[in-house]
């Protein structure tokens, strides 16, 4: 059965940063692209980045860009979410994602960015 | 970036009658091999999304055939041919065709 587990949300004030991570079990981790998709309540479901099987390469949506960064360890089979320089806008649950399909998400993480 | 739009936004439905979702893209999802990057997803109150259908029209596993899912190029549709109490909640479309991969604003069914 896949699993994804996320941790790692939490209040943060603007300007800050966060780093959320997702421990992955029930498959072949290292042959899998990741993602982590958002929601909040303004915006709905909003894709924030992808990272290949390798790690090589990371795509990231244009307003996090520069600003989070994704990355992963097969070994360890997880893969985390640097977030820096938070916005409230930032504002919403953090899904761990398997595939660019989504075929299966997490249980989400709360991040809240506010004062 | 490929706006997906949903109608309705929102669908009050009767048990056991059908129900249908609409999603349309500002471009075509469809790839030079001829595969068409549209997914459906659902997500229950209080609960993770899940995923119906990948590829226009190829069911999950578990995933009931009164679920169906059809369309090409950029007009897709989702049906479900008898709501049940479980079908309640937000419906989702998703495009992979193009970075940024982008979703619908989601339906929301209720009885």
């Amino acid at each position: 059965e896949v699993q994804l587990v996320e941790s790692g949300g939490g209040l943060v004030r603007p300007g800050g940063s966060l780093r959320l991570s997702c421990a992955a079990s029930g498959f072949t981790f290292s042959n899998i692209g990741m993602a982590w998709v958002r929601q909040s309540p303004g915006k709905g479901l909003e894709w924030v980045a992808y990272i290949n099987e390798d790690g090589s390469r990371g795509s990231y949506v244009d307003s996090v860009r520069g600003r989070f960064t994704m990355s992963r360890d097969n070994a360890e089979k997880s893969v985390s979410l640097q977030m820096n320089n938070l916005r409230a806008d930032d504002t919403a649950v953090y899904y761990c994602v398997k595939s660019g399909w989504c075929d299966n998400w997490g249980q989400g993480t709360l991040v809240t960015v506010s004062s | 970036d490929v706006v997906m739009t949903q109608s309705p936004l929102s669908l009050p439905v009767t048990l056991g009658q059908p129900a249908s979702i609409s999603c349309r893209s500002t471009q075509s999802l469809v790839d030079s091999s001829g595969r068409t990057y549209l997914h459906w997803f659902h997500q229950r109150p209080g609960q993770s999304p899940r995923r119906l259908i990948y590829l226009v029209s190829t069911r999950d596993s578990g995933v009931p055939d009164r679920i169906s899912g059809s369309g090409s190029g950029a007009d897709f549709t989702l049906k479900i041919s008898r709501v049940e109490a479980e079908d309640v909640g937000l419906y989702y479309c998703m495009q992979t065709q193009f970075w940024p991969y982008t979703f619908g604003q989601g339906t929301k069914l209720e009885i």
